[in-house]
């Protein structure tokens, strides 16, 4: 069974950062690409960050370029997100979402359960 | 404002037909792009509803299809039931952003 667990999230400052963790479980983590997706309080759905299989490549929405890494540990089946200069725009439940490929932009097959982060002072 | 433009609520009766809009442009679902649909319930894991505009994945009943015609998809809901109530969100890739694009989402009330 497939079982993607996020934790890491909590109550932070602005400007302050938080690093976010992804456990997956029940398939082979390095044959896929990974994403982490947002919701915000009273907002859709925000692509947030994607990387490749091997951690080679990533990109990232606007909103969170040159704040946010994303990273991937193969050996520990972990996907991460580092996430600096918090604001307090970036209050929301993080997902992350494995792709059902290696190719960034495909779909999500499945979904963790989300970790709230929430900036404030 | 998204990229993709749904309908911010839809709401039928028990064993209704509703449908969902997705509309985009000539750089997305216009571009030829996968639509695809995911459900997502308070305090559960978003789930994948159809992918590439019509398929369904395993488990998922066939009360729910999805459609493309030119820059829009829809998703269509037969027989409604009150576990449907939910919001549901349209994604696909945007060449222009280069990066995958969500819709602002729809609340389902089922009345």
């Amino acid at each position: 069974e497939v079982q993607l667990v996020e934790s890491g999230g909590g109550l932070v400052q602005p400007g302050g950062s938080l690093r976010l963790s992804c456990a997956a479980s029940g398939f082979t983590f390095d044959n896929y690409a990974m994403t982490w997706v947002r919701l915000a309080p009273g907002k859709g759905l925000e692509w947030v960050s994607v990387i490749s299989v091997t951690g080679e490549s990533t990109y990232y929405a606007d909103s969170v370029k040159g704040r946010f890494t994303i990273s991937r540990d193969n050996s520990k089946n972990t996907l991460y997100v580092q996430m600096n200069s918090l604001r307090v725009e970036d209050t929301a439940v993080y997902y992350c979402a494995k792709s059902v490929s290696t190719w960034y932009w495909d779909y999500f097959d499945y979904w963790g359960q989300g970790t709230l982060v929430t900036v404030s002072s | 404002q998204s990229v993709l433009t749904q309908p911010p609520s839809v709401s039928g009766a028990p064993g209704q037909r509703v449908t969902i809009s997705c509309t985009g442009s000539g750089s997305n679902i216009g571009a030829g792009y996968d639509v695809n649909w995911y459900q997502l319930l308070p305090g559960t894991a978003p789930k994948l509803l159809i992918y590439q505009e019509n398929n369904r994945p395993s488990g998922v009943p066939d009360r729910f299809s999805g459609s493309k015609s030119g820059t829009s998809a829809s998703l269509a809901i037969t027989g409604l039931e009150a576990e449907d109530e939910a919001d549901y969100y349209c994604q696909s890739y945007d060449n222009n952003l280069s990066r995958s694009v969500f819709g602002g989402g729809t609340k389902l009330t089922v009345l």
